[in-house]
């Protein structure tokens, strides 16, 4: 079964800091990544997608690494607001390009 | 523009009854998923549609669920009879193709008694 594994956490951060999380996926064919934001009671919402050679929005920076299978968001200069679950998401080749989900990690900023 | 839209937004039943859940995706949208969202088991794909046509349902628990999608602008995702154990919230998402970024619709937070 084609999986993708978080640490569900929570992450307790003071705000300010440098948080970082790591996603790994089972199938080596998949293409396409992203990290989703869930707030409390909230639909997931599109956070950014991952590239391979990385991509960078702001104070997000996520990364793909291939070698590993895995997928890294970091969050720069965290604050009050980026309290929420963030899901890991990769596609499955072999089951009609169908997105697979993590299970999500819960993180908390404090101030 | 109207994001995706759900219909009800809470749903109270009781066990047995048939609960209709509503979905009109983002217009120009070829992909439409249904989700099913609990603490225990997290985020789970139900059934995606491509072009209206069902393509994966392997994710639907039991034959009380089905979903249709009649034309590119409305999908319905029904439980009859339903059950305590459905409770849930229910996303329906949609996307320009189906391996493309999914938008997700408010979700409908059913509860059976």
């Amino acid at each position: 079964r084609k999986e993708v594994e978080q640490d569900p956490g929570p992450f307790n951060v003071p705000e300010g800091a440098t948080v970082a999380f790591n996603c790994t996926y089972s199938n080596s064919a998949s293409q396409s990544f992203f990290w989703y934001r869930q707030d409390c009671r909230k639909e997931p919402k599109l956070l950014m997608s991952v590239y391979s050679s990385g991509n960078e929005d702001g104070r997000f920076t996520a990364q793909l690494n291939r070698a590993s299978q895995y997928i890294s968001l970091l969050i720069r200069d965290s604050k009050l607001s980026d309290s929420a679950t963030y899901l890991c998401v990769a596609n499955d080749m072999d089951s009609n390009y169908q997105l697979i989900w993590g299970a999500g990690t819960k993180l908390i900023i404090k101030p | 523009d109207a994001g995706v839209i759900q219909s009800p937004r809470h749903e109270v039943t009781e066990m047995g009854q048939e609960v209709t859940l509503r979905c009109k995706p983002i217009s120009g949208h070829n992909s439409l998923f249904w989700y099913r969202q609990t603490m225990m088991r997290g985020l789970e794909l139900l059934i995606y549609f491509n072009n209206n046509v069902p393509i994966d349902d392997s994710g639907m628990p039991e034959d009380r669920f089905s979903a249709k999608m009649p034309n590119a602008s409305f999908s319905t995702l029904k439980i009859q009879p339903s059950e305590p154990r459905d409770s849930a919230v229910y996303f329906c998402a949609s996307s320009f193709q189906r391996a493309d970024t999914q938008y997700f619709g408010p979700g409908t937070r059913l509860t059976v008694l």
